[in-house]
């Protein structure tokens, strides 16, 4: 287990509606990230927090907006969920300053949303 | 083209056999380079980072060629736990955006 958890596990929703995720990091870390995997294809960023900052965005419309809570805790948010919303989301936390990649990046078990 | 591309596979082999897959990356600019592993229905781990002079765990190699701007996972003597999705990941230039490849699935048979 990596420390990192993720609710709900599973979500169902129409389309129109808003959903928010929430992703609890693991002890000492301090940023966020988080990713879009629709199935056969591999995690797509959405984006980073840092120390409560967004840090770095990849290519998702605004509607997707994020949070990160002084405990570290992240939250995602999808407004106005279209059919192709329909994924696992991922988050990653990891310790240290900034890029993701500048450390190791331990994945929660994921949400798995199904808009319909 | 896409930025990483991997072949999906299925790539079915006996328990024991060597596989090797490789990773394309467009950007030349991409400096940090990654394989995960992705069981059924769970989240991606680490399995190792990719450095420029290559590196080795265990059973796993993994090398960067920078000039064909690729990079591979050559896994020996496979086991049936080896079966799972192989992720690769390429952080390209200083927005520490990572960008993964879509994977390849590997079977492990007895």
């Amino acid at each position: 287990e990596t420390g990192v958890t993720q609710s709900p596990t599973h979500l169902i929703k129409t389309r129109g509606q808003q959903v928010t995720l929430r992703c609890s990091s693991q002890s000492g870390h301090n940023t966020v990230s988080w990713y879009q995997q629709a199935l056969g294809q591999g995690p797509q960023f959405i984006f980073q927090y840092y120390r409560e900052e967004e840090n770095g965005r990849g290519n998702f419309p605004p509607r997707f907006s994020g949070l990160q809570f002084p405990n570290y805790s992240s939250e995602l948010n999808v407004n106005a969920l279209e059919l192709d919303d329909s994924a696992l989301y991922l988050c990653a936390s990891s310790a240290g300053a900034g890029g993701p990649l500048g450390e190791t990046q331990y994945f929660g078990p994921g949400t798995r949303l199904l808009v319909l | 083209r896409k930025e990483v591309e991997q072949d999906p596979g299925p790539f079915n082999v006996p328990e024991g056999a060597t596989v090797a897959f490789n990773c394309t990356y467009s950007n030349s600019a991409s400096q940090s380079f990654f394989w995960y592993r992705q069981d059924c229905r769970k989240e991606p781990k680490l399995l190792m980072s990719v450095y420029s002079s290559g590196n080795e765990d265990g059973r796993f190699t993994a090398q960067l060629n920078r000039a064909s701007q690729y990079i591979s996972l050559l896994i020996r003597d496979s086991k049936l736990s080896d079966s799972a999705t192989y992720l690769c990941v390429v952080n390209s230039g200083g927005s520490y955006i990572p960008t993964f490849g879509r994977g390849t699935s590997l079977i492990v048979h007895p």
